[in-house]
């Protein structure tokens, strides 16, 4: 199985803040990695599929980027918005994986 | 505009089974492959299982194989998950999820998650 890696596990941050989030995988992923946006009691939310193309509606602040193992989603200007939990998902191969998660919280 | 409504959680048993649904609409249905996760606190976001478009391939986490069922039923246009033998350890938010495009694809929709509790 692939395994995700995130880091940190925990960001406090301000808004306005540029915040970037960590994802390493155990295994080349040939760019098959997402990134969700979860907040309480919600489903996830699709931000990024493809290591780095922003699903429809998602902010331009939000971007992704990255090869091979090594990927991060980057908040350019934190919004009150974006304060939520982060996860990143493989999709290369099943079983698919996804990151211990992310949380961005309020400094 | 792309809908997932879940229906089927619940309270059940230590060794009890429990049939998950999850209708869709705004797009066709019979043209996707669909998916279930599950959440815990402790292990997070978790892949259970996928079905192609037809039904003709299912893919399972080792952690249910053999015990959890996946379904489509494309003229109800509806997902299922049967799960059967269950353990404390199954207990969570159960999501299905549609893909945006094929198999390898990530989730692009999801619905709005249904509680499994298992407890005697």
């Amino acid at each position: 199985d692939t395994q995700m890696t995130q880091s940190p596990s925990i960001l406090s941050a301000s808004v306005g803040d540029r915040v970037t989030i960590a994802c390493r995988a155990s295994q080349i992923l040939n760019s098959y990695l997402a990134w969700y946006q979860q907040k309480p009691g919600r489903a996830p939310k699709l931000l990024i599929y493809r290591v780095s193309t922003l699903d429809d509606g998602v902010p331009s602040r939000f971007s992704g980027s990255g090869s091979g193992t090594e990927f991060t989603l980057t908040i350019s200007s934190l919004q009150p918005d974006d304060f939520a939990t982060y996860y990143c998902q493989q999709y290369h191969s099943f079983p698919w994986t996804f990151g211990q998660g992310t949380k961005v919280d309020i400094k | 505009e792309v809908q997932l409504v879940q229906s089927g959680g619940g309270l059940v048993q230590p060794g009890g089974s429990l049939r998950l649904s999850c209708v869709g609409s705004g797009f066709i249905y019979k043209d996707y492959w669909m998916s279930w996760v599950r959440q815990t606190p402790e292990k997070g976001l978790e892949w259970v299982a996928s079905i192609k478009q037809d039904g003709s391939q299912k893919y399972y986490s080792d952690s249910v194989k053999g015990r959890f069922t996946i379904s489509k039923d494309n003229t109800q246009n509806s997902v299922y998950l049967q799960l059967n033998n269950l353990g404390v350890e199954d207990t969570a938010v159960y999501f299905c999820a549609r893909p945006s495009n094929g198999a390898n694809s990530d989730l692009q929709n999801w619905g709005q998650g249904d509680l499994v509790a298992v407890s005697s």
